[in-house]
């Protein structure tokens, strides 16, 4: 499998928090991408990083990636309620037509 | 905005019967997926429809799965003899043009629930 796992698997915060989740990956890869899943919705695309990256910023959203320990963080500040949901990263096969491999994902819970 | 619309949201089947899942990709992409998400599992890669053909399939794609574009605007999943253990969320979902624009977008879902 070329993903690993996410951590934490759950996380439960207050509204205006910081919350900070953690995806392993295991092989080369040229860019990692977050998604957003609500409770039983379609995934949304947030952020793509690519490899030569190693930060990015959009709205609250920060995304860092190292690869020399093939991982990647996905920090969403000042949170609010409605970013309750799950979050999974997703890489990329380098030699592929782009399927995307997801970790288990984080769910996040936001407490108002 | 443009988005990604499948149809429809919920399919019950009994086990055995033909499933055609429907979706309507973004109008200028070229990259088509389906994935599905078992409930409380991750998300896994079924298949990758590029250039009216089939470019890449999973272990889970066996022959009971086929793909198709017919008419240049839908894009369909059909499990041609249901078991129990199809039964999940199925996602479609494509990516646009360019060779290096590698966000996919995804539709809402349609879950299949086979009895």
């Amino acid at each position: 499998s070329q993903q690993g796992e996410e951590d934490p698997q759950a996380l439960s915060i207050q509204e205006g928090e910081n919350a900070t989740m953690n995806c392993s990956y295991k092989t080369s890869i040229n860019n990692l991408q977050w998604y957003r899943q609500n409770s039983g919705r379609g995934l949304v695309h947030l952020i793509l990083i690519r490899s030569n990256e190693r930060e990015k910023h959009s709205g609250r959203l920060r995304v860092t990636l190292d690869t020399s320990k093939k991982s990647s963080s996905l920090l969403i500040t000042a949170s609010r309620a409605a970013d309750t949901a799950s979050y999974f990263c997703a890489t990329p096969y380098v030699i592929s037509y782009g399927k995307l491999t997801f970790g288990q994902g984080t769910i996040l819970t936001v407490h108002p | 905005e443009p988005e990604v619309t499948q149809t429809p949201s919920h399919q019950v089947t009994q086990m055995g019967q033909e499933v055609i899942l429907r979706c309507v990709p973004i109008s200028n992409h070229l990259y088509f997926y389906w994935y599905r998400q078992i409930l409380g599992q991750k998300v896994e890669f079924l298949v990758s429809f590029y250039n009216n053909e089939i470019s890449e399939k999973s272990e889970i794609f066996d022959d009971q799965f086929s793909v198709e574009r017919p008419d240049g605007s839908n894009f369909t999943l059909k499990i041609r003899s249901t078991k129990l253990e199809d039964s999940a969320m199925y996602f479609c979902a494509s990516r646009g043009r360019l060779r290096d624009s590698y966000e996919q977008y995804f539709g809402p879902g349609t879950r299949l629930t086979v009895t």
